[in-house]
């Protein structure tokens, strides 16, 4: 297996634009995490799902941030607008009934 | 609620030294314990899970229940594990991180 694919794995972009970050889980697992990583605050979980639903939303840092499961191969991270203080890596990781959490290599958020 | 506290955000040993990174919890449930590595720019990868007991890379952690801790340990450090450290609870669901040790070691 291929692992979490997360793409792109850079993106710079520049304030009040919009941003979409995909992740693609590893076939099979039934949860998808997306976490948020910073020098200051480490892994925060954003949001995350089981057989596709959102389950705890509480992480996501405002109504700026949405997050979609469409089916069990295909999530997406969006930001719109998109605020430099959103500059940090974003990871997807996916399992199998929880754990243990398989990430992918992230995306690294640059905005200017 | 459920915690998990690496005191230490930056760690630097002689290769060679033995090596200890720190990870204490709270939780009132039982705990599952994991910790992860990510070398430099590259994606976190699971080091040791506490029910496995086993040791990778040279690495070992306890899980001690009294003291609530999970320490990950390596008598013999080596250039090559220097990286960030994770500590991670498993409480439903959910996994909680520490903040993570930067974990440095001198040739």
């Amino acid at each position: 297996d291929a692992g979490v694919i997360q793409s792109p794995r850079h993106e710079v972009t520049e304030m009040g634009q919009e941003v979409t970050l995909r992740c693609k889980p590893i076939s099979g697992h039934d949860y998808l995490f997306w976490y948020r990583q910073t020098m200051m605050r480490g892994l925060e979980l954003l949001i995350y799902f089981n057989n596709n639903v959102p389950i705890d939303d509480s992480g996501m840092p405002e109504d700026r941030f949405s997050a979609k499961m469409p089916n069990a191969s295909f999530s997406t991270l969006k930001i719109q607008p998109s605020e430099p203080r959103d500059s940090a890596v974003y990871f997807c990781a996916s399992s199998l009934r929880g754990r243990p959490l398989h990430f992918g290599n992230g995306t690294r958020l640059t905005v200017t | 609620a459920q915690r998990v506290t690496q005191p230490e955000k930056l760690l630097s040993v002689f290769k060679g030294a033995p090596v200890e990174l720190k990870c204490n919890y709270s939780y009132s449930g039982s705990p599952e314990l994991f910790w992860y590595v990510q070398y430099s720019r590259q994606r976190l990868q699971l080091l040791l899970r506490h029910i496995s007991r086993e040791s990778i890379k040279g690495f070992t952690a306890d899980l001690n229940k009294g003291e609530t801790s999970f320490h990950l340990k390596k008598p013999f450090a080596q250039e090559e594990d220097s990286a960030m450290y994770y500590c991670a609870l498993a409480a439903g669901n959910q996994f909680y991180f520490g903040t993570g040790t930067s974990l440095t070691v001198i040739p």
